[in-house]
């Protein structure tokens, strides 16, 4: 079946530590692989996207990694600062349907 | 400002009432979704449209009700046959195709009273 599911639901992170929230998918035919945070109350947003033909990509302060041969996602956050703590969600497309579908989402803290 | 739209932002309904919830975008996506939010949880998608005139069920589209009239808009109906509505509504729009993100709105919370 089509699932994106996460290892992790919640991960704590000291402030200036770098944060790493995995995530797995089933569906081998996925082409593109979206990361979303979310804040409390509001909609997600954007963080950092990958294609399937690639397997690393780097942001500012972000770097998505992809794993095919496990079906393995991961976003890497360097230097976590407060404003960090939200919800992130992978998520994944895949051409068969133009529909995105979403994992469980980790839930990031910042300890002081 | 480009953008989506969702309203209300609250909303409370009676028990076996029909409710409403308002999408609109103004980024000349083609195609639209509705999610379900649970406390604690993912999103769960209920209805997708990739063009006007046409949308296809998500996961958990029992008694949820669609329409796509026009290409800025996507409401979402919540009927009465929906057992459990109270939850975060997303509305969310993207270009067709893989490799595009999709743009959310703030999210409607819709309670059962």
């Amino acid at each position: 079946g089509e699932s994106v599911g996460l290892h992790l639901p919640t991960l704590s992170v000291q402030e200036g530590d770098n944060s790493i929230i995995n995530c797995a998918y089933s569906n081998s035919a996925s082409d593109y692989f979206i990361w979303y945070k979310q804040e409390s109350g509001k909609g997600p947003q954007f963080i950092i996207d990958i294609r399937s033909n690639m397997d690393k990509r780097q942001g500012q302060r972000v770097t998505v990694l992809l794993n095919k041969t496990v079906k393995h996602l991961s976003l890497q956050i360097a230097a976590t600062q407060p404003g960090d703590s939200a919800v992130y969600f992978c998520a994944e497309n895949f051409q068969s349907a133009s529909k995105i579908i979403f994992g469980s989402g980790t839930r990031l803290s910042i300890r002081p | 400002d480009g953008g989506i739209t969702q309203s209300p932002k609250y909303l409370f309904r009676k028990e076996g009432q029909n409710v409403t919830l308002s999408c609109e975008q103004n980024l000349n996506h083609d195609a639209m979704y509705w999610y379900r939010q649970d406390p604690g949880q993912g999103l769960r998608l209920i209805y997708y449209s990739q063009i006007v005139n046409d949308f296809q069920k998500g996961d958990i589209a029992e008694g949820y009700s669609v329409s796509r009239e026009k290409k800025e808009s996507f409401p979402l109906t919540v009927t009465s046959a929906q057992k459990n509505p109270t939850a975060f509504y997303l509305c969310a729009s993207s270009i067709t195709g893989v490799g595009t993100e999709a743009f959310f709105g703030q999210g409607t919370r819709l309670t059962v009273v």
